[in-house]
């Protein structure tokens, strides 16, 4: 089955600084990629997710960025702000009709220093 | 809009006793239903998956079930929980595409 490997497991960025996480997967046939924030004690949230045609996709601070042939995937965050600071899990799935759930991984613990 | 709602929020429940989880999404029709269950400081287990009314696939064997009665209603259950059993489970739902959106959650300690 698919495997997915997040890093690094925790992060520390200054406020105003950049952060990046990075994951890869192992089945070449996955082709969504998304990207969750969660907050301690709620439910993971979608912050933003690419698909396998496409290499990059950017929504104000968020960036997400794919290469197929290296099965990896990354997300950016740009100008970093206290309320950035949550885990964050990649996913991955392989089903064009979304039927097969998504493998996480071991999400990052992402802390924004003031 | 389409809303899940999951309940309850918490449980505390001794060893050996039954469990029923309950799920259901509104707003939609005939969605894909997904249960997963998080440990404490980990990622995401799939547990099982529902593409319609009486089909539930298994991802992970273990002391858990799931039946889906209803069009809109996912439910876990156990005959009977052990400790490892602990966790926050979630459930989850998609439409037409994989997003995958996912209800508040319930935190399950099992003593």
């Amino acid at each position: 089955g698919e495997n997915v490997e997040q890093h690094p497991s925790t992060l520390s960025v200054q406020e105003g600084d950049s952060a990046v996480i990075k994951c890869t997967y192992s089945d070449s046939a996955s082709n969504y990629f998304p990207w969750y924030k969660q907050e301690l004690g709620k439910r993971p949230q979608l912050i933003i997710d690419i698909r396998s045609n496409v290499g990059e996709k950017k929504d104000q601070r968020i960036a997400v960025t794919l290469n197929k042939t290296a099965k990896h995937f990354s997300l950016h965050i740009t100008e970093t702000q206290p309320e950035d600071s949550a885990v964050y899990f990649c996913a991955a799935s392989k089903s064009g009709g979304g039927a097969d759930g998504l493998t996480f991984g071991k999400g990052t613990h992402l802390i924004i220093q003031p | 809009s389409q809303t899940i709602h999951q309940w309850p929020a918490t449980l505390v429940q001794p060893v050996g006793s039954p469990l029923s989880l309950e799920c259901t999404v509104e707003g939609t029709s005939n969605p894909n239903l997904y249960w997963y269950r998080q440990a404490a400081g980990r990622g995401l287990q799939l547990l099982f998956y529902s593409v319609g009314i009486g089909q539930i696939s298994s991802e992970v064997p273990q002391n858990l079930s799931a039946s889906r009665p209803q069009d809109r209603q996912f439910i876990l259950s156990s005959k009977k929980l052990l400790l490892s059993d602990s966790g926050f489970y979630l459930c989850a739902w998609t439409g037409g595409s994989q997003v995958q959106y996912f209800g508040a959650g319930t935190r399950l300690s099992v003593l």
